[in-house]
């Protein structure tokens, strides 16, 4: 069964840092794997889906990778900014259909 | 462009009440998910419909039942609401045709259970 962990479940930086969210999966049989941001009280916006024959995807100051033999997908922020605050989850496909498993997300604070 | 749009977006019902949540898509996504978030957890598959006509359990599918009325909408149906269902639901749909099966999400239905 797919199971998707990420990690550090909480982060907190000031403004300017560059980061790295961690995001692990048990079952290296994916197509893809897509990285959301979630707002309190919102819903989840797409940021980068990574094809399984890509390494990586940028968009804007986020760049994902994906390394599908170990199980891991990175998502770099660079120079953070207080409003990149939000809950950042990771999804893999899982037993057709385009069935998401999520991870419990890296919930980021960036302080000025 | 709205994307995917549920409706309503705050419900409060009493243990045993029956609801329908509303889910419509104008992308023209062949298929379409319901999904719940609790504190803590990851999102979690309640029934999808891989495309119109047909529809299928999920991870966590028990005191629930869907309808994909056709291809814009997906309703989920609480027959006999219960605390454990005290959430938020999020609707998505994707295609899964081509290279794309990016997943897209409406803004949620908080729903309370006393």
């Amino acid at each position: 069964k797919q199971e998707v962990t990420q990690i550090p479940a909480a982060l907190s930086v000031p403004e300017g840092e560059n980061l790295v969210l961690n995001c692990s999966f048990t079952d290296s049989a994916i197509y893809n794997l897509q990285w959301f941001r979630q707002d309190p009280g919102k819903g989840l916006t797409s940021l980068l889906l990574i094809q399984s024959s890509q390494r990586e995807q940028t968009s804007g100051r986020l760049n994902a990778s994906l390394d599908k033999s170990s199980g891991r997908s990175t998502l770099y922020i660079a120079a953070s900014q207080p409003g990149d605050s939000a809950t950042y989850l990771c999804a893999v496909p899982s037993g057709g259909y385009n069935k998401l498993i999520f991870g419990a997300g890296t919930r980021l604070a960036v302080h000025p | 462009n709205a994307g995917v749009t549920q409706t309503p977006k705050f419900q409060v019902l009493k243990t045993g009440q029956s609801m329908t949540l509303q889910c419509a898509q104008d992308m023209n996504h062949n298929s379409m998910y319901w999904y719940r978030q609790d504190p803590g957890m990851g999102l979690r598959l309640i029934y999808y419909s891989a495309s119109e006509g047909t529809t299928d359990k999920g991870e966590v599918p028990n005191g629930y039942n869907v309808s994909r009325l056709n291809k814009r909408e997906f309703s989920l149906r609480l027959e006999s609401a219960a605390p454990s269902q005290t959430s938020v639901y999020f609707c998505a749909s994707s295609n899964r045709d081509g290279s794309s099966y990016e997943q897209y999400f409406g803004p949620g239905t908080r729903l309370t259970v006393t």
